[in-house]
This record gives structure tokens, C-alpha cells and sequence, in this order.
């Protein structure tokens, strides 16, 4: 079976530049949640989706935002890039929002700011 | 607040000597744990986690962890290191929100384990 899957790969953008994230969570799954994680320190959560709510929003600008869509996909879009927002970006998906349900992670997106 | 600590920065271990790679908690309420691996450049991998019953989890690869609520700690665990084993451990502990509609992984600042030869 297929894991979460991410899109693009590896993405660079300038200062103030917007940028769109993209994720596929496993079959069956309805919950999607997204993490940004720089370099040296562990993930930091950003937004939790189920059923195409939002869940869950972490300690980030109004800068970034996301959405599920109705086959439970998901888009984190960042706006006016910063130097700081270099990080790689991963995304996660369970069963659901339940405290028990395991988050698998996908491959990441690599976002460099310039 | 939830949180975890790792310990260490950094494990050094032979191939085929017993790892542990350390973990404490801080919880309000029972605690839901997780271990994950990070290979260079890829994303986390599960490997277990303790929701409630049996202190020692298994896990995958030959992985285990063990729950001591005194001492607040999961440390993971393996009997006999590969090299291949050599990796980045993160511990995390489940952080639910208000009315415990969802919740979010709250990670540790990561183990580089280092096996070797």
C-alpha cells in the first residue's frame, strides 16, 4: 500500500514569494496534519485537519494556512516567504484525531527560502 | 504542558551491543508515547508507541521501549545494534486539544545514533 505522499520533492522560492504544499495521506485515512521541522531540531506542529476541518493550529502566522479537501487531501500554503521559513515540511496522516490513532509521516518537501 | 527531553544529543554504540536511547515526560493525565526514526533526508518512521497495558512495547525493526511511570521516562531500547540502525530518534508525546477534538505530536530535540562497526 502507499504511504502519505508529498509534492513537490525539493522547492525554492524567494523573500515574499507564496508557496503551495501538497499531501496525500494513506487510504483510509481522514485525518491529515502538517509539521515544519528546521534543520537540528525536532518537527514543530503547524495545523491538524479531520474531515476537512480544521482541528488544530500551532503557534504560527496568519502567514500560513491549509486545507483538506473532500478525498482528504491536503494543501499548506505559506504567503509573503520569509528567510525563516526554510525548513522541511511534513505531513502526516491517521485513522483520525483520536489520541490513540498513529500519525505516519510522508517524505517531507524541502522548502529553501532565498 | 506536555513535553519530552532527550537526554542525549548523541548515542555512540558498537554493532551488536544493546542500545537505549533516553527519554523523560511531563504530562498532565496518562500519557500516550511515541518513538519515530529520521533517515538523512526522509520523513519520520514509526516505530512504536505505549497508549496503556504492558510497560515494554515492541516495536518494528527489533525496537523496544520501556514505560516507567515513576521515573517518567520511555527509553527505547534494542538488544543488539546494526550499523544500519544509525539514524535520528525522536520521542514524542500526544498533546490533545480543547474537548479532545484532535491532537498534535509534541517532539523531543532528537538522538543522532551512531552504530558502528
Amino acid at each position: 500500500d502507499a504511504g502519505v505522499t508529498q509534492s513537490p520533492t525539493h522547492l525554492i522560492k524567494t523573500r515574499g514569494q507564496h508557496v503551495t504544499l501538497r499531501c496525500s495521506p494513506i487510504s483510509g485515512h481522514k485525518s491529515v496534519s502538517w509539521y515544519q521541522q528546521v534543520l537540528g531540531q525536532g518537527p514543530q506542529f503547524i495545523f491538524q485537519y479531520y474531515e476537512k476541518e480544521e482541528r488544530g493550529r500551532g503557534n504560527f502566522p496568519d502567514r500560513f494556512s491549509a486545507r483538506q479537501f473532500p478525498n482528504y487531501s491536503s494543501e499548506l500554503n505559506v504567503n509573503a516567504l520569509l528567510l525563516g521559513d526554510s525548513a522541511l515540511y511534513l505531513c502526516a496522516s491517521s485513522l483520525g484525531p483520536d489520541r490513540t490513532d498513529t500519525q505516519y509521516f510522508g517524505p517531507g518537501t524541502r522548502l529553501t527560502v532565498l | 504542558a506536555q513535553s519530552v527531553a532527550q537526554p542525549e544529543d548523541q548515542v555512540n554504540v558498537a554493532e551488536g551491543n544493546p542500545l537505549t536511547v533516553k527519554c523523560t515526560y511531563s504530562v498532565s493525565g496518562n500519557p500516550y508515547l511515541f518513538w519515530y526514526v529520521q533517515y538523512p533526508n526522509r520523513g519520520l518512521q514509526f516505530l512504536l508507541k505505549y497508549i496503556t497495558g504492558d510497560n515494554l512495547v515492541k516495536g518494528s525493526y527489533g525496537f523496544e521501549a520501556e514505560f516507567n511511570k515513576s521515573q517518567t521516562s520511555f527509553h527505547l531500547k534494542k538488544p543488539s545494534a546494526l550499523v544500519s540502525d544509525s539514524a535520528l530518534y525522536f520521542c514524542a508525546v500526544r498533546d490533545m486539544f480543547r474537548h479532545n477534538q484532535g491532537g498534535k505530536l509534541i517532539f523531543g530535540q532528537g538522538t543522532e545514533l551512531s552504530v558502528k562497526p
